[in-house]
């Protein structure tokens, strides 16, 4: 069955310092894989998403993605973080079928220290 | 930009009642979903919706779960009879196009707390 895992449930990181976000995905098929951020009291807005070609994805606000099949991976990283960063990151993958169906990590929850 | 809007942003009910929850798709969209987040769990998919009919449906939706697009504009989530288990963050989103890797844009989302 396809799923997703976000195995860091929350993540402090020092302004300035990288940040790295992980996502681990079980999927039949050649996967569709996103990254969504959702600030406080907004929507998921989509960061960044593979779809095939270059595994290294570049996505809004600085961030970046790296497809790797043989893990089953697809990390979230930002060089520097900067402190309106801090929000819930969710991984994605799908869809498998024309309706469109996505399936989500748990989100990985970013505090940002000053 | 064009964005996803949901009403109300936060809705408390009792449990029984039925409650319905809003949602404007972005104009032009053709393919609109339900999903919900249990408070501390993941994000679930309830339902798709397209050419006015139900796509595809999870199996947390079952018979007290509904939705409809009554007009050119809004697609609503309706639940009969809320359950205790029904509180969670409910989201919209809806899609451009038919193809697989289009994006979905999501709502701000509702909040339901069934008392």
């Amino acid at each position: 069955a396809q799923s997703v895992t976000q195995p860091d449930i929350h993540i402090t990181v020092s302004e300035g310092a990288s940040l790295e976000l992980r996502c681990n995905y079980s999927y039949g098929a050649t996967p569709y894989l996103f990254w969504y951020v959702q600030s406080p009291g907004q929507g998921l807005q989509l960061l960044l998403k593979y779809f095939s070609g270059d595994t290294l994805v570049q996505g809004i606000k600085g961030f970046e993605a790296e497809f790797k099949r043989s893990q089953s991976s697809f990390n979230l990283r930002k060089p520097s973080v900067h402190w309106s960063d801090a929000a819930e990151y969710f991984c994605a993958v799908g869809p498998y079928n024309q309706g469109g169906k996505l399936i989500f990590g748990q989100g990985t929850e970013l505090s940002v220290k000053p | 930009e064009p964005e996803v809007t949901q009403t109300p942003s936060h809705q408390v009910t009792q449990m029984g009642q039925e409650v319905i929850l809003r949602c404007v798709p972005i104009s032009n969209h053709l393919y609109f979903y339900w999903y919900r987040q249990i408070l501390g769990q993941k994000v679930e998919f309830l339902v798709s919706f397209y050419n006015n009919e139900i796509s595809e449906k999870s199996e947390i939706f079952d018979d007290q779960f509904s939705v409809e697009r009554p007009d050119g504009s809004n697609f609503t989530l309706k639940i009969r009879s809320t359950k205790l288990e029904d509180s969670a963050m409910y989201f919209c989103a809806s899609r451009p196009g038919l193809a697989p890797q289009e994006t979905q844009y999501f709502g701000p989302g509702t909040r339901l707390l069934v008392l």
